[in-house]
């Protein structure tokens, strides 16, 4: 697959669980974003990856949520003791050098805490 | 602040007719805008990038125009076709790299 594939497309978990988001991006692409998307509302960034290192992380909601990206390519998205806020799509993006060129995003993981 | 604030919330328009939809923000410093276009149910994509120095880009019936002076962006849709119904969201970058994404405005058009 040439675009950016997000796992799982769907998830489901109770209330204080820990979930972990996963986000391919395209290959050889080195900025990677990560966004949560509420119903009707447009994307709110979370965190902000050039390479392997988070460039601006200042859209995580507080220190529940955590990203790595160890190698420079997948990342993962955590969420610890998850509460029934966090529901929405989370959405990871990728482009080739982070400035002008375009995004390219993929379908997102909806995520539902009951 | 910097936001980014779109309008209309919502747009109902005929097929095959006009339409343009605004963007104003806030976001400074400035470094690029971009127009995405987001199906129900799946990931944005882009339509246009535009720079600083740039006035205006057109990708197909899409048209974007920026004033930079005045922090204003528009998108104008040509010959509308059903297809075209999809939220249009407008998305600023700051020089760090972060991107400050508006509310989007639901576009619906009818046949």
């Amino acid at each position: 697959g040439a675009g950016v594939s997000q796992t799982p497309s769907n998830k489901v978990t109770e209330k204080g669980k820990y979930v972990e988001l996963r986000c391919d991006p395209i290959s050889g692409h080195t900025a990677l974003y990560w966004y949560r998307q509420s119903l009707g509302q447009g994307p709110e960034f979370l965190i902000y990856f050039q390479g392997t290192g988070a460039a601006d992380d200042s859209g995580l909601p507080n220190d529940r949520f955590f990203a790595v990206r160890p190698e420079g390519s997948v990342s993962t998205l955590k969420i610890q003791r998850t509460e029934r806020g966090d529901s929405a799509v989370y959405l990871c993006a990728s482009s080739l050098s982070g400035d002008l060129g375009p995004l390219h995003f993929g379908n997102g993981t909806r995520l539902t805490v009951t | 602040k910097n936001q980014v604030e779109q309008s209309p919330q919502s747009l109902i328009i005929l097929e095959g007719k006009n339409c343009t939809l605004q963007c104003n923000y806030t976001v400074s410093p400035f470094s690029n805008l971009r127009w995405y276009k987001q199906d129900t149910g799946r990931g944005p994509v882009s339509l246009t990038i535009m720079t600083f120095s740039e006035n205006t880009k057109s990708n197909g019936r899409y048209t974007a125009t920026l004033d930079a002076d005045t922090k204003q962006s528009s998108l104008h849709i040509t010959a509308s076709q059903l297809s075209d119904s999809a939220s249009y969201i407008c998305v600023v970058t700051r020089n760090t790299g972060k991107l400050i994404f508006g509310q989007g405005t639901t576009l619906q058009v009818k046949p």
